[in-house]
């Protein structure tokens, strides 16, 4: 695509619920990273891929946050039994280069809000 | 303790102003610094990527300037636009070939009419 797309744009989940936030990257984009964005702040690292491969795990928050991307391309971000402290924007970027050394496309984000 | 701080957190302008946002890094020794732009509700888009050994890079209105010495970095926006008003985020990239960036907190400027 000509961009990275991430959905859903806006997510609410009762607390205890668990959520899954998709990330399509730019294609052909080697790098993919979550990032996790609370109200005022900058992006917070969550998970590195090159291609298939989770290489950097080390900014998921507690093993509720689980991320996947088994083909290489779209990734998707797993938060099992949500609490309130995890609502923030969850940034998807991608880059062309391995790890960060290149410029990273950022996605619009998902907006999750847990109740 | 945030390895990378941005001056001022807020910054309230009129349109046709110039003005200068600061970050202040500690994260050493690094690969490159970069400014982003964020729009509300947007995810961040980038405005330069300087290495560490450039000076200055200019985006059309928006210049960054970096001291490696000092370790401080800014960004010169020149005849602000209301479409500047945005979060603007230092960014610093470890050298050691780690994948995390550091992310400053930003700036929030409002260009006001």
């Amino acid at each position: 695509g000509a961009g990275v797309s991430q959905s859903p744009r806006y997510k609410v989940a009762k607390r205890g619920q668990d959520v899954a936030l998709r990330c399509d990257p730019i294609s052909g984009h080697v790098s993919l990273f979550w990032y996790q964005q609370a109200l005022g702040q900058g992006p917070e690292f969550l998970t590195y891929f090159q291609n298939e491969a989770q290489l950097d795990k080390s900014g998921l928050p507690s093993d509720r946050f689980f991320a996947e991307r088994p083909e290489g391309s779209v990734s998707t971000l797993k938060i099992q039994r949500t609490q309130q402290e995890d609502s923030a924007v969850y940034l998807c970027a991608s880059s062309n280069r391995d790890r960060d050394t290149g410029e990273l496309f950022f996605g619009e984000g998902s907006r999750l809000t847990v109740l | 303790k945030n390895q990378v701080e941005q001056s001022p957190q807020s910054l309230i302008i009129l349109e046709g102003k110039n003005c200068t946002l600061q970050c202040n890094y500690t994260v050493s020794p690094f690969s490159n610094l970069r400014w982003y732009k964020q729009d509300t509700g947007r995810g961040p888009v980038s405005l330069t990527i300087m290495t560490f050994s450039e000076n200055t890079k200019s985006n059309g209105r928006y210049t960054a300037t970096l001291d490696a010495d000092t370790k401080q970095s800014s960004l010169h926006i020149t005849a602000s636009q209301l479409s500047d008003s945005a979060s603007y985020i230092c960014v610093v990239s470890p050298f050691q070939g780690a994948q995390k960036l550091v992310f400053g907190q930003g700036t929030r400027l409002t260009i006001n009419p």
